[in-house]
């Protein structure tokens, strides 16, 4: 079974810097199937990223994925208050345990 | 509106069971796929199984396998998820997610609003 590890934990910045989250997988993935959820408090996840670097329907593009085999990661270029979340990666029936995004 | 729309929350007793629909709209029910991922209180995303929705084929997590059933009846554009046996670890929130019929590998676009479902004596 592959397991995602994500990175780090907690990642606290101030409004406009950029985010960087890290998803490693266990053994290679296919790039295909790999996706990024954003959850807000109390909500439903959303699909941000499919196929590890296609936004999806309505994602801004300060949102980015990259990647590949092992080691993925997301990328908000310029952090914005909304953007306050956890992040998960998703592989087949597998998520990471979640970064949480905090606004210094 | 394209939407999935799960029922209301449940409460519980332990060794029961539990049965949560989602309802399809607003896109061609048959043409996708219906996942059901649970998430208990402060915990990760954890995928239950996955059912393609036009000719019912299903793929379980191995940690649900033999507690969970997931079925769908197309003329209602409905999924559901039935588990067993429920236990207080069983306690969390239910989402539904469109997925791909053609594997259950693929993204979940759209997202009910979660079942909240406690299990307790």
């Amino acid at each position: 079974e592959i397991v995602l590890t994500q990175s780090p934990g907690t990642l606290s910045l101030s409004p406009g810097e950029r985010a960087t989250l890290s998803c490693r997988a266990s053994q290679s993935v296919s790039s295909t199937y790999f996706a990024w959820y954003q959850q807000k408090p109390g909500q439903a996840p959303r699909l941000l990223i499919y196929g590890a670097s296609s936004r999806a329907t309505g994602i801004p593009d300060r949102f980015s994925g990259s990647g590949s085999g092992t080691d993925f990661t997301l990328t908000i270029s310029r952090l914005e208050p909304e953007d306050i979340a956890v992040y998960y990666c998703h592989q087949g029936g597998t998520f990471g345990q979640g970064t949480k995004v905090e606004i210094k | 509106q394209v939407q999935l729309v799960q029922s209301g929350a449940e409460v519980k007793k332990p060794g029961a069971s539990m049965k949560v629909s989602c309802k399809a709209s607003g896109y061609t029910f048959t043409s996708y796929a219906i996942h059901w991922v649970r998430q208990a209180p402060g915990q990760r995303l954890e995928w239950m199984g996955w059912i393609n929705a036009g000719n019912g084929n299903t793929k379980y997590s191995q940690k649900f396998q033999g507690r969970v059933t997931i079925t769908r009846d197309t003329s209602a554009s409905t999924a559901y998820m039935e588990l067993s046996s429920l236990r207080s670890e069983d306690t969390a929130m239910y989402y539904c997610g469109r997925g791909s019929g053609d594997f259950y590998y693929y993204a979940m676009d759209l997202w009910g609003q979660g079942t909240t479902v406690t299990v307790s004596s």
